[in-house]
């Protein structure tokens, strides 16, 4: 089955800075890649996600690049804000299910 | 769009108690359903997934079961509650021929 391993397992970083968080997948036949954002005690929302025909894909300062030779895509966020700590989940699917990375928590120093 | 319905919110239950957890789709048909399971400050486990009506895949062995009786409804049982059941319990849908699956609000599952 898929393999999705996440780094770095934390994150501090300071307001206004970027943060990057990686993944790395096993299965070469996986083509749907999604990140959530999970707030506290809140349910995973997802917050942009990307398929194996593009390599890039940005919204607002949110952008996933994905590199399939590799096997491994990744998180970049700008502009780092406060409502941007959390922890975040990359996940991989190439059927009915995802298989998702151990997460990463970010937090975003004032 | 879908709403992703969820009960109860919280939950306490002694140990060697039952459970049963319900989930409810609303606006779409013929969904696939997944339970996960999130154990404190943890990631997200799979439990079991369902493609369809009565099909239910198991993903983990262990005291817990799952049954699909409608199009839209998703249950998640156990006969005799574990210590180790505690977490956070996710139903999640994915939509007919889409890839994204979208979480319901959870059920946090305290056993004492």
């Amino acid at each position: 089955g898929e393999n999705v391993e996440q780094h770095p397992s934390t994150l501090s970083v300071q307001e206004g800075d970027s943060a990057v968080i990686k993944c790395t997948y096993s299965d070469s036949a996986s083509n749907y890649f999604p990140w959530y954002k999970q707030e506290l005690g809140k349910r995973p929302q997802l917050i942009i996600d990307i398929r194996s025909n593009v390599g890039e894909k940005k919204d607002q300062r949110i952008a996933v690049t994905l590199n399939k030779t590799a096997k491994h895509f990744s998180l970049h966020i700008t502009e780092t804000q406060p409502e941007d700590s959390a922890v975040y989940f990359c996940a991989a699917s190439n059927d009915y299910k995802l298989s998702f990375g151990a997460g990463t928590t970010v937090t975003v120093r004032a | 769009s879908q709403t992703i319905h969820q009960w109860p919110a919280t939950l306490v239950q002694p140990v060697g108690s039952p459970l049963s957890l319900e989930c409810t789709v609303e606006g779409t048909s013929n969904p696939n359903l997944y339970w996960y399971r999130q154990a404190a400050g943890r990631g997200l486990q799979l439990l079991f997934y369902s493609v369809g009506i009565g099909q239910i895949s198991s993903e983990v062995p262990q005291n817990l079961s799952a049954s699909r009786p409608q199009d839209r409804q998703f249950i998640l049982s156990s006969k005799k509650l574990l210590l180790s059941d505690s977490g956070f319990y996710l139903c999640a849908a994915r939509m007919t021929g889409k890839e994204t699956q979208y979480f319901g609000p959870g059920t946090r599952l305290l056993v004492l």
